[in-house]
């Protein structure tokens, strides 16, 4: 079946560290996404790319960058994580192409704790 | 306020009944609007959409669309043990071409 893979599952990290999360997909969407979520909260946007050579800031992308390594390929890091950045994290696709460009694929997640 | 409102729930409904949740949204420019279910532990799963004013039914699920009022709604007919899980709602807003997501309801159907 076409997926959306995240690595890893679980991590769990110090403050100040470097991380990196890291999302690939199968279905040849175009879009992708990057979420988190926190308990009582809705899913917010941390970083979106709706091309390669497109990147696009969310409403929480302080202290995330990403990269689009191809269009199956879309990792997000924290370059130095601090505790308030303990969420499960979901990566996300959508095709644009067929008219469903807001209709989301969801990976598994990514539950990171920050120490 | 938020631009995405649910309550959180828990909806407690019995098997068999009808389950109503309700989402109010914030921008009366918003253009299209889904609701996912997701399980404990899961990601969210896309399970409707409406685009229009007025009602889509997909099996036991019904979307309810008021933009006048800015409110979308679902309905679960036929309520099971399996449909316990919460239920974000999100929103296409006019401008941005984002997804904005509202905080899930949570429905617990009991035996």
């Amino acid at each position: 079946d076409a997926d959306v893979t995240q690595t890893p599952r679980n991590r769990i990290t110090k403050t100040g560290k470097r991380i990196m999360l890291e999302c690939s997909q199968t279905k040849g969407h175009d879009r992708m996404y990057w979420y988190r979520q926190d308990p009582g909260l809705g899913l917010r946007l941390i970083y979106y790319s709706f091309d390669v050579k497109d990147i696009n800031k969310g409403e929480i992308s302080d202290g995330y960058s990403v990269s689009r390594q191809a269009q199956a390929k879309f990792s997000l890091s924290l370059e130095s994580a601090i505790p308030n950045q303990t969420a499960l994290y979901f990566c996300a696709t959508s095709d644009s192409r067929r008219g469903s460009g807001e209709k989301l694929f969801f990976g598994s997640g990514t539950q990171l704790s920050v120490l | 306020q938020k631009e995405v409102e649910q309550n959180s729930g828990p909806l407690s409904v019995p098997e068999g009944a009808i389950a109503s949740l309700n989402c109010t949204y914030s921008d009366r420019g918003s253009q299209s609007f889904f609701w996912y279910r997701q399980y404990s532990g899961k990601s969210p799963e896309l399970i409707m959409f409406i685009y229009s004013n007025g009602d889509k039914e997909d099996g036991r699920f019904t979307a309810q669309l008021n933009k006048a009022s800015q409110y979308v709604s679902l309905l679960i007919r036929d309520s099971q043990p399996s449909d316990s899980a919460t239920y974000p709602c999100a929103v296409l807003k006019a401008a941005g071409n984002k997804l904005t997501f509202g905080g899930g309801t949570r429905v617990l159907v009991k035996p």
